[in-house]
């Protein structure tokens, strides 16, 4: 079983519409959580860490439901700058495992 | 700071060739860590040190692949020879030492083995 899953999409959303990412990981003992976001042929950057509380960071909300072993990241209001591979991240011990990774388009 | 630097950013290379991937981590981390990234399977961890150590190498794939740290500013990731199915994207990242801290991620290397 892989340490983390992601539903690769793609979405493709209209501007202006909210979408939700979900992703799931194995390892009850995982510690901290990451969203990151991926453009085309560039490397990862941190998007928001992840905690227990949920946290907010404009247009951006990250959950993490430890019990069922997921978290979500719900983008309101997408823009066109949005469009990118966003990758859930878990980390266990010193290990930081990265999902494969979801496609967001947004269109005008 | 310049962020993590990554070389050569492209390496076109015949099967059986040697390999050798660069990295400078920013200054003052104390992790390193060697990704490669492929459609198929994702982004894998490879390598990571701690303070020039390795600590899990069981990501690297065969023996044909290892990386090395010799001072607190430079890694390689070497592969000799190299095959076909290792080309991807390889990424080096660091961090500090304290333990919820975000990685950085160099601007990788895209490797063609032809």
């Amino acid at each position: 079983r892989k340490e983390v899953e992601q539903d690769p999409g793609p979405f493709n959303v209209p501007e202006g519409a909210t979408v939700a990412f979900n992703c799931t990981y194995s390892n009850s003992a995982s510690q901290s959580f990451f969203w990151y976001r991926q453009d085309c042929r560039k490397e990862p950057k941190l998007l928001m860490s992840v905690y227990s509380s949920g946290n907010e960071d404009g247009r951006f909300t990250a959950q993490l439901n430890r019990a069922s072993q997921y978290i979500s990241l719900l983008i309101r209001d997408s823009k066109l700058s949005d469009s990118a591979t966003y990758l859930c991240v878990v980390q266990t011990g010193n290990q930081f495992y990265f999902g494969t990774g979801t496609s967001l388009t947004v269109i005008p | 700071d310049a962020g993590v630097i990554q070389s050569p950013r492209h390496e076109v290379t015949e099967m059986g060739q040697e390999v050798t991937l660069r990295c400078k981590p920013i200054s003052g981390h104390d992790y390193l860590f060697w990704y490669r990234q492929t459609m198929m399977r994702g982004l894998e961890l490879l390598i990571y040190f701690n303070n020039n150590v390795p600590i899990d190498d069981s990501g690297m794939p065969e023996d044909r692949f290892s990386a090395k740290m010799p001072n607190a500013s430079f890694s390689t990731l070497k592969i000799q020879p190299s095959e076909p199915r290792d080309s991807a994207v390889y990424f080096c990242a660091s961090k500090e030492q304290t333990p919820y801290n975000e990685q950085f991620f160099g601007p990788g290397t895209r490797l063609t083995v032809l």
